[in-house]
């Protein structure tokens, strides 16, 4: 099936200061997608992506869909202490039935 | 407020004593999911269905089963749960068609079998 390499696996980072993460897969993604979990709840979407090169904003959330349709990239501006959490990327898991196949997530740590 | 409930929340079992985790969307998404979410593995799909009376398999669905009688409804049981099951599963759903892929998720079931 597919495989999406998301990386770094954890960040530590001070309050104020920008992150980068980003996300490969080994086959041309349609879609991608960036979500959120908080500790002890569900993922909530943050970001979809359609279009190859496509770059969208959800406040200080910024997420681009790569030219080569292999890659991913989600940046936070200016982080705050309740960016903690994990954040995944998700792609079509393959066939035409709508499946999401997951990375394995960054863990996200902000130092007030 | 547009949501989706899973039942229980927690859930400690034994080994062979069947269960079944519901799961309730109030959108009217004609698509849902179960994943399964475990460390280092991330989130993996073990069932979903694209409408009332059609599911199929996701990635893992080795020991659980589904139904979609209703389309607000989703259930997960596990006939003869096994310890390999001890997992954090979240239900989820979404419109389905150009949207199918923005999936809402549940608050999660973290089971544990003994």
């Amino acid at each position: 099936g597919q495989q999406l390499n998301q990386s770094p696996q954890s960040m530590f980072i001070q309050e104020g200061e920008d992150v980068s993460m980003n996300c490969t897969s080994s086959s041309i993604f349609n879609t991608w997608l960036w979500y959120k979990q908080d500790p002890g709840e569900g993922p909530v979407l943050l970001i979809a992506l359609y279009k190859a090169g496509e770059l969208t904003s959800n406040g200080r959330l910024t997420a681009q869909f790569g030219i080569t349709r292999k890659d991913s990239f989600l940046n936070i501006s200016a982080s705050i202490p309740s960016d903690v959490g994990i954040y995944f990327c998700a792609g079509p898991g393959g066939g035409s039935n709508y499946k999401l196949t997951f990375g394995k997530g960054t863990l996200l740590t902000v130092n007030p | 407020e547009a949501q989706v409930t899973q039942n229980p929340r927690y859930l400690i079992t034994v080994t062979g004593k069947k269960l079944t985790v519901t799961c309730s969307q109030n959108m009217n998404h004609e698509y849902m999911s179960w994943y399964r979410q475990d460390p280092g593995l991330g989130l993996r799909q073990i069932y979903y269905s694209m409408n009332v009376e059609v599911t199929d398999k996701g990635d893992v669905p080795e020991g659980y089963k589904v139904s979609r009688k209703e389309k607000r409804n989703f259930p997960l049981i596990l006939e003869s749960p096994s310890p390999n099951q001890t997992s954090l599963y979240f239900c989820a759903s979404s419109p389905g068609g150009g949207s199918a892929y923005e999936q809402y998720f549940g608050p999660g079931t973290r089971l544990t079998v003994t």
